[in-house]
């Protein structure tokens, strides 16, 4: 079973250049996020969706957009890549409910030089 | 204001021996639910174990205990019988009960090392 898989795992940008980081999950959860790891630090939220067509922004939206077309996929996308947004960015999902860990991808570790 | 502080930004413990990781949280809301993860070398993100506001024991799973003191606002986890295995980040998060995107929200992370 495939859970929530990310593609690229590995990718190097220019300054400037635009990219979307993949995501898709099989489990059909209703919510989707991502993340942004700094060396070192921990998970800050960028953007989530409860559910196809709906998305909000997180703690850290700038420079990131994102859609949610059907319920397995939610891409990420970078206009304009800026070298602070050099980072591992993980896609993660989950069904609803207090209790209900999330489920997270392998992570994209992505360089901007 | 921090909602998850995680005051141990690296630790030593010996093989076989057992730790105590700390967590802290911040919620005015009485229904919530804490969750620890690891995150090994190789970068993924592992759930270990939960903790609702109104569970009446501390959750244990396997080698994984949470010391739950609701009163003090602590959620610590404590890892019993240490392995090489066990040599990774550790991360604290919490959600709330009122959160309607369902979302968690981090500490900074506790690093481990075991040590043979």
């Amino acid at each position: 079973n495939a859970g929530v898989t990310q593609t690229p795992k590995f990718r190097i940008l220019k300054i400037g250049q635009s990219m979307t980081l993949q995501c898709t999950q099989d489990m059909n959860h209703n919510y989707m996020y991502w993340y942004r790891q700094d060396p070192g630090m921990g998970l800050k939220l960028i953007y989530y969706s409860v559910g196809a067509g709906i998305t909000d922004k997180g703690e850290v939206p700038n420079g990131y957009n994102v859609s949610r077309s059907t319920t397995e996929d939610f891409p990420l996308r970078l206009e304009l890549a800026a070298p602070s947004q050099t980072s591992v960015y993980f896609c993660a999902s989950s069904p609803r409910g207090l209790n209900q860990p999330q489920h997270f991808g392998d992570g994209t570790r992505l360089s901007i030089l | 204001a921090q909602k998850i502080t995680q005051t141990q930004p690296g630790m030593f413990v010996q093989e076989k021996e057992a730790v105590t990781l700390d967590c802290t949280y911040d919620t005015s809301d009485p229904s919530y639910g804490l969750f620890w993860y690891k995150q090994p070398s190789s970068g993924e993100m592992i759930f270990l174990i939960y903790q609702g506001s109104y569970d009446q024991q501390n959750a244990t799973e396997g080698r994984y205990s949470l010391n739950f003191q609701k009163a003090r606002k602590s959620a610590n986890l404590v890892i019993s019988a240490s392995q090489l295995g066990d040599s990774a980040m550790y991360f604290c998060a919490m959600r709330e009960g009122n959160n309607a995107g369902n979302m968690l929200t981090f500490g900074g992370g506790t690093r481990l090392m075991v040590k043979p």
